[in-house]
């Protein structure tokens, strides 16, 4: 079974541009999330995806951060424009959507905003 | 609200060194509790989990018992290899949250494993 799957895997852009990763989950995963991790710190929940819904979006930075999940299967993480404070790794991950599902995460995207 | 506290690294152990890191954890309720690693360059993989009191997780040669009376999730290892140098994360997923269910983590354990 194939696991998540995220592109691309590494992105070098300049400030005030816009920048975009894909996610495609697990086969059958209702539950889709996007996190930020900083370098030596743990994944910080940016959305949550059940179905096409976003039901968590609250840490999301609305104002440059935006996320679609069209049918309900891969997702679109976007930032227009990027800042410097953006250079991080983007994870995303699928569950089940049970209670106490596992987290499946894919390898990240690695941005570095110059 | 919920919320888990693991210990500081950076650990650095020899080749074949028993490992302990340690996780305790704040819920409300009864939730379930992870082991995730990031090797190098790469994501995070669940190593083990655990879904109520008592259960032991195991994988790899690591273990965690969810121990309710004591709010833990210790990680041990009888013997390390270099090839378990990565970053461990503790975390949890608390059934109760309702719509805000999510993982709630530790900050990282860094461990380095020398020959």
């Amino acid at each position: 079974e194939a696991g998540v799957v995220q592109s691309p895997r590494y992105k070098i852009i300049e400030k005030k541009q816009p920048v975009a990763f894909w996610c495609n989950p697990i086969s059958g995963h209702n539950t889709l999330y996007w996190y930020l991790q900083n370098l030596g710190q743990g994944p910080e929940l940016l959305i949550r995806y059940e179905n096409e819904e976003a039901v968590d979006d609250s840490q999301l930075p609305k104002d440059r951060f935006s996320a679609e999940r069209l049918k309900g299967v891969d997702s679109t993480l976007k930032i227009q424009p990027a800042e410097l404070g953006d250079s991080a790794v983007y994870l995303c991950a699928s569950s089940s959507g049970l209670v106490g599902e596992t987290q499946y995460f894919g390898p990240g995207t690695r941005l570095l905003v110059l | 609200g919920d919320s888990v506290t693991q210990m500081e690294g950076p650990v650095t152990l020899s080749e074949e060194a028993f490992l302990t890191i340690n996780c305790t954890y704040t819920a409300t309720g009864y939730p379930s509790l992870f082991w995730y690693v990031q090797y190098p360059g790469e994501g995070l993989q669940l190593l083990l989990k655990a879904t109520k009191a008592d259960d032991k997780g195991s994988n790899k040669g690591f273990e965690a018992t969810y121990r309710k009376e004591t709010t833990s999730f210790h990680l041990e290892k009888g013997s390390v290899q270099v090839s378990d140098s990565a970053v461990y994360f503790c975390a949890l997923s608390d059934p109760n949250a309702g719509n805000n269910r999510k993982l709630i983590w530790g900050l990282g354990t860094s461990l380095a494993v020398n020959p």
